[in-house]
């Protein structure tokens, strides 16, 4: 069974840094693209960033392109999410996505559970 | 950006009634659409990719259609647990577009 379970969200102060970790199981981790997507409280879903399956190959939003770094570990099947400059705006549920499918088409088909942000002061 | 107009915003619909749910791409997004439920306090639930396969596990009244840019999400008998929010994604190009989402709530 497909598993991944985000942690390392919380309240911070504008300006501050944070990271998220996803952790995965029941699945070849090493084998599939990887994102995080977000939701700010009561609103609809914003792709934030996707890694490829081996890391050689990063995408952002515009909106978090410079203060924000995807990464992975393969070994420990783990997705990161390093958040830096937070901004009141990024505060929202972070969730862990599989990307599956193949160039240029892909979609998300399985979820974590997602963590909450919050930046405020 | 590629927009993903999502209609209507809301639908209050009878059980066992059809309900449909819209996407427009504001550019050819050659079937690479997906639609999500996502139930309240959860995280979202893949229903359909390539615009109308069926996610293994999803109930056989999900159903989606479409081409190009207009895209449809149909549910064949409404049924209670079938109440939620619903988004449309864009996966051609990046940056991954959702639709704003429609709230289904059972009438």
């Amino acid at each position: 069974e497909v598993q991944l379970v985000e942690s390392g969200g919380g309240l911070v102060q504008p300006g501050r840094s944070l990271k998220l970790s996803c952790a995965a199981s029941g699945f070849t981790f090493s084998n599939y693209g990887m994102a995080w997507v977000r939701q700010a409280p009561t609103k609809g879903l914003e792709w934030v960033a996707t890694i490829s399956y081996d890391g050689s190959s990063t995408y952002y939003r515009d909106s978090v392109k410079g203060r924000f770094t995807i990464s992975r570990d393969n070994a420990k099947s783990t997705l990161y999410l390093q958040m830096d400059s937070l901004r009141s705006e990024d505060t929202a549920t972070y969730y862990c996505a599989r990307q599956n499918g193949y160039d240029p088409y892909w979609y998300f088909d399985f979820w974590g559970p997602g963590t909450m942000v919050t930046v405020s002061s | 950006d590629i927009q993903m107009t999502q209609s209507p915003p809301s639908l209050s619909a009878s059980l066992g009634e059809t309900v449909s749910i819209e996407c427009r791409a504001s550019e050819d997004i050659y079937s690479n659409l997906a639609w999500y439920q996502q139930k309240s306090g959860k995280s979202p639930q893949l229903l359909i990719h390539y615009a109308s396969s069926l996610q293994d596990g999803a109930p056989s009244r999900f159903s989606g259609s479409g081409s190009d840019t207009q895209y449809s999400l149909k549910i064949s008998g409404m049924q209670p647990e079938d109440e939620g929010v619903y988004y449309c994604l864009q996966g051609s190009k990046y940056p991954y577009t959702f639709g704003a989402g429609t709230k289904l709530e059972v009438k």
